[in-house]
C-alpha cells in the first residue's frame, strides 16, 4: 500500500519570504500521480499543483513550484513571495496511474502560518 | 456551474441515529468518492465508485453505506451514529482517471 508523509505539522514564514513544504512517499509503482492541496479555514480543498511521474520536469504554477526526487520519493512544494492569502493547511496526496479508482493517499497536513 | 455540491454543512447526531449526508456533481463525472478528514491524519477514503451502479470500498468503509443510482448524486449513509464518527466529511468528484479530482466543501458531523 501507497504512504505519504509530512513531516512538518507546522511551518511559519514571513510575508515575502520563501516557504518549503516537504513530503515524502513509498510506492512500488512506476506510474502515479502527485498533488499539492491547500486548505484554507473555509474548509475547501484546492488544488494547488500537480506533478505526473514519468515528466521529469517539475511542475510549477505562477509562485508555487515543486521539487519532484522521484528516486529519493521525495515531492516538495516551494512558495514563492509567501503572501497572507498563502496560510491554510496544506496536503500532499498521492494517486496511483496503474489501477483504476478513486483512491486519493494523503499526508498528515502542514499548517502553514504567514507572518506580516 | 455549482461543482460539488454537499449538504449539510453541519450536522449533530445523537449515538445510535441514523443519517444521510448528501453529494451531488453536475459536471458528468463518473469517478465520485467520499473521504473523512481527521486531526493529524489528513483525508481517509471511505467509500468510492467509478460510475453509476458501481461502488466499492475505499480504507475506512465500516459502518458506512452508499449507492450510486445516478451519475449526479453519490449519497453517504451512517447507519447507527457512533461518536468516533465524529469528523469532517469531504464528497469528491473527477472526470477521468488521469484527471484532478474536485472537493465539495465538506460537512462537519459531531456525534453525541
Amino acid at each position: 500500500a501507497q504512504t505519504v508523509t509530512q513531516s512538518q505539522p507546522e511551518m511559519s514564514v514571513q510575508e515575502a519570504e520563501t516557504v518549503t513544504l516537504s513530503c515524502t512517499y513509498d510506492t512500488s509503482e512506476s506510474d502515479y500521480y502527485l498533488f499539492w492541496y491547500k486548505q484554507p479555514p473555509s474548509r475547501q480543498m484546492i488544488l494547488v499543483i500537480r506533478q505526473e511521474a514519468y515528466k521529469q520536469q517539475n511542475a510549477t504554477e505562477n509562485r508555487f513550484s515543486v521539487n519532484f526526487q522521484k528516486a529519493a520519493k521525495s515531492f516538495s512544494l516551494k512558495i514563492s513571495d509567501s503572501q497572507l492569502g498563502d496560510a491554510a493547511m496544506y496536503f500532499c496526496a498521492y494517486r496511483s496511474g496503474e489501477t483504476s479508482g478513486s483512491r486519493l493517499t494523503f499526508g498528515e497536513g502542514t499548517q502553514l502560518t504567514v507572518n506580516p | 456551474n455549482a461543482g460539488v455540491t454537499q449538504t449539510p454543512k453541519f450536522q449533530v447526531l445523537k449515538t445510535g441515529q441514523s443519517m444521510t449526508l448528501q453529494c451531488a456533481q453536475d459536471m458528468n463525472h463518473e469517478y465520485m468518492s467520499w473521504y473523512r478528514q481527521d486531526p493529524g491524519m489528513g483525508l481517509r477514503l471511505i467509500h468510492y465508485s467509478v460510475g453509476a451502479g458501481i461502488t466499492d470500498q475505499g480504507e475506512v468503509p465500516n459502518g458506512y453505506n452508499v449507492s450510486r443510482s445516478t451519475t449526479e448524486d453519490f449519497p453517504l449513509r451512517l447507519l447507527s451514529a457512533a461518536p468516533s464518527q465524529t469528523s469532517v466529511y469531504f464528497c469528491a468528484s473527477r472526470v477521468g482517471f488521469d484527471t484532478e479530482a474536485f472537493f465539495g466543501q465538506g460537512t462537519r458531523l459531531t456525534v453525541v
